[in-house]
């Protein structure tokens, strides 16, 4: 595709069920983002992929968070036993390079998380 | 750790009037640094990036930006703002550490713009 895309742009869910939200980076970039933006906040880094390895999961706020990305392409995350703490927007992004590189992050629309 | 402040929570400007939006980051040494801009529904969309270089950037839809060592700033500009300017906006850093590293966000600036 053009662009990022996420899945679904819209969710809602009870407080105690998990949920799965996808983002399908640009074809052929390597890098993938999560990041989580709260209600008037800026966005704040939750996870990165490198392909298929998830390098870096220091922003993922507790082991309810879990992401993938099995073929270095489309990723999910999936927010297990949801809480009303977890109602934000959740922001893919992808790049063509390693981050260490200047290659510029692309973002997707976000899907909006309300848990009720 | 970096840190990006963003003093304004929000700004009106009258359409056609000059905008400058502020940003201060804080980092050990000189960060990327860049700007986004989010309108209702939409993802981020990057006006500009200052890496090295000349300290005057520019950037798509007429934006400048400015990077001050000095001030620690990275302040965002426009000469004369139209309706579509109305959005909000981000200023964001990147440390350049040997290995990756992610964007720091600020709390954005919500750009408003009356008649």
């Amino acid at each position: 595709g053009a662009g990022v895309s996420q899945s679904p742009r819209y969710k809602v869910a009870k407080r105690g069920q998990d949920v799965a939200l996808r983002c399908d980076p640009i074809s052929g970039h390597v890098s993938l983002f999560w990041y989580q933006q709260a209600l008037g906040q800026g966005p704040e880094f939750l996870t990165y992929f490198q392909n298929e390895a998830q390098l870096d999961k220091s922003g993922l706020p507790s082991d309810r968070f879990f992401a993938e990305r099995p073929e270095g392409s489309v990723s999910t995350l999936k927010i297990q036993r949801t809480q009303q703490e977890d109602s934000a927007v959740y922001l893919c992004a992808s790049s063509s390079g390693e981050v260490a590189t200047d290659h510029e992050q692309y973002f997707g629309p976000g899907t909006r998380l309300t848990v009720t | 750790a970096q840190s990006v402040t963003q003093p304004d929570i929000h700004i009106t400007v009258s359409e056609g009037a000059s905008l400058e939006l502020r940003c201060n980051y804080s980092y050990g040494a000189t960060p990327y640094l860049f700007w986004y801009v989010q309108s209702p529904g939409q993802g981020l969309q990057l006006l500009l990036k200052y890496f090295s270089g000349d300290t005057l950037v520019q950037g798509i839809k007429g934006f400048e930006a400015e990077f001050k060592r000095s001030q620690s700033s990275f302040n965002l500009r426009k000469p004369s703002v139209h309706w579509s300017d109305a959005a909000e906006y981000f200023c964001a850093s990147r440390g350049h550490d040997s290995g990756y590293s992610t964007l720091t966000f600020g709390k954005g600036t919500m750009l408003l713009v009356s008649p």
